[in-house]
């Protein structure tokens, strides 16, 4: 059984670029949430996505958005990216439909902006 | 959610108890308390949650105090694949939706185990 899976594993995006990242939620889940790891601090929550459409957002600004597939993965987009942006982004997945909702980590994508 | 605090680091030797203090003063009845550690390089790996009654799964215990104000997570017999960062996260239950699923971590107790 896999887990979430993310790709890429690592990214170098110059100031200024947009950028992609995606995750492929554990099988059998539907929900997909987003974090942003800073180095030396816990995961910030970004925005977490359910039936296709973003059902809370954290305390991001809108260059940050996303997108859920009808197999649930999804898509991080960040736009016009600063040096701030570098982190580890997180995905993590649950099963929010049968009242399961731990939620299940993926491996992350090391982002540096430069 | 409510705000926890947590030791910034501790250190325990292996194949010794590992007891991670959680302070949560604030939690409200219907909030669960949750433990997680993340590995360095890897993403969060849940561990535990609780309500209110002491809780025991494979990894570790959870020990709430009868306030609910304070929490523990104890590792039995800690080995060096345990050094991680423990995060303990309180939020509401897990199975309300929407709003409810999303984790707040702090900044965890970075737990180092040694020989």
């Amino acid at each position: 059984d896999a887990g979430v899976t993310q790709s890429p594993t690592h990214l170098i995006k110059t100031r200024g670029q947009q950028v992609t990242l995606r995750c492929s939620p554990k099988s059998g889940h539907d929900t997909v949430s987003w974090y942003q790891q800073a180095l030396g601090q816990g995961p910030q929550f970004i925005f977490q996505y359910y039936e296709e459409e973003e059902r809370q957002r954290g305390n991001f600004p809108d260059r940050f958005s996303g997108h859920q597939f009808p197999n649930y993965s999804s898509e991080l987009n960040v736009n016009a990216l600063l040096l701030g942006d570098s982190a580890l982004y997180l995905c993590a997945s649950s099963l929010e439909g049968r009242g399961n909702y731990e939620q299940y980590f993926g491996p992350g994508t090391r982002l540096t902006v430069t | 959610d409510a705000k926890t605090t947590q030791p910034p680091s501790m250190d325990c030797a292996e194949g010794r108890a590992a007891n991670l203090p959680c302070n949560h003063s604030t939690i409200s009845g219907n909030e669960y308390v949750y433990w997680y550690r993340q590995i360095h390089s890897q993403g969060p790996q849940y561990i535990i949650h609780g309500l209110k009654n002491n809780e025991t799964n494979e990894m570790a215990s959870l020990i709430i105090t009868e306030d609910r104000k304070s929490s523990t997570l104890i590792l039995p017999h800690a080995t060096l694949r345990d050094t991680a960062v423990y995060y303990c996260i309180v939020r509401l239950s897990p199975y309300s939706t929407g709003t409810a699923s999303k984790l707040t971590f702090g900044t965890g107790t970075r737990l180092q185990v040694t020989l």
